[in-house]
């Protein structure tokens, strides 16, 4: 009963490779979230979405692409995989879209490109 | 949103309390104080928050001076579970969610 739950957990793949990871949350958020952790540890977040709309789009290559199908869900498309997108991907998801709410976070995908 | 500055680590023996100090000596008021922590390869997890009164749940406190510029996380009883490294994070009301993480203090619990 997982409440934020992203897959795979580990991806590894070739440079120029799209790939895409998934996140779904059971706890029937509205907003979710994508941050990125690069090597040195610092966490950034990437998006956010409330009921399926965008709010927060920081600056991203365009090469990353979130989709929000549902509330309870929010993938990452990534296009032409570059180097310095290895990096941990994490999902996370709260109630409403103002800062306040407390953001529960999902355990990562851990993306190397060789 | 205000700046913060922690102690880039702290060791604490098991069983004692773990007290994290915190920085915010630009914050203004209507910024609240977060506390988030991140275990080995897991994310981030939610702590505790607060505004201006001191605030207890079940897995810590935090105490905030009365002119708001700095806080303090107390563990009360550190176990080995609690190895990670703590954010401080300084909010804006109706901020649009965006967490900005620091680069925290990383806590070693020891036997």
């Amino acid at each position: 009963d997982t409440a934020v739950s992203q897959t795979p957990k580990y991806l590894v793949t070739q440079m120029g490779n799209d790939k895409s990871i998934k996140c779904e949350q059971n706890l029937g958020h509205d907003t979710m979230y994508w941050y990125k952790q690069d090597s040195k540890k610092f966490l950034k977040i990437m998006f956010s979405y409330n009921n399926k709309e965008l709010i927060i789009n920081e600056t991203v290559p365009n090469r990353f692409s979130p989709k929000s199908p549902d509330k309870a869900h929010l993938n990452l498309h990534i296009n032409s995989l570059e180097l310095g997108d290895s990096a941990v991907y994490f999902c996370a998801s709260s109630q409403g879209n103002r800062v306040r709410q407390p953001q529960h976070f999902g355990d990562g995908t851990r993306l190397s490109i060789l | 949103d205000a700046k913060t500055t922690q102690p880039t680590s702290m060791d604490c023996a098991e069983g004692r309390a773990a007290n994290l100090p915190c920085n915010h000596s630009t914050i203004s008021g209507n910024e609240y104080v977060y506390w988030y922590r991140q275990i080995h390869s897991q994310g981030p997890q939610y702590i505790i928050h607060g505004l201006k009164n001191n605030e207890t749940n079940e897995m810590a406190s935090l105490i905030i001076t009365e002119d708001r510029k700095s806080s303090t996380l107390i563990l009360p009883h550190a176990t080995l579970r609690d190895t990670a490294v703590y954010y401080c994070i300084v909010i804006s009301l109706g901020t649009a969610s965006k967490l900005t993480f620091g680069t925290g203090t990383r806590l070693q619990v020891t036997l």
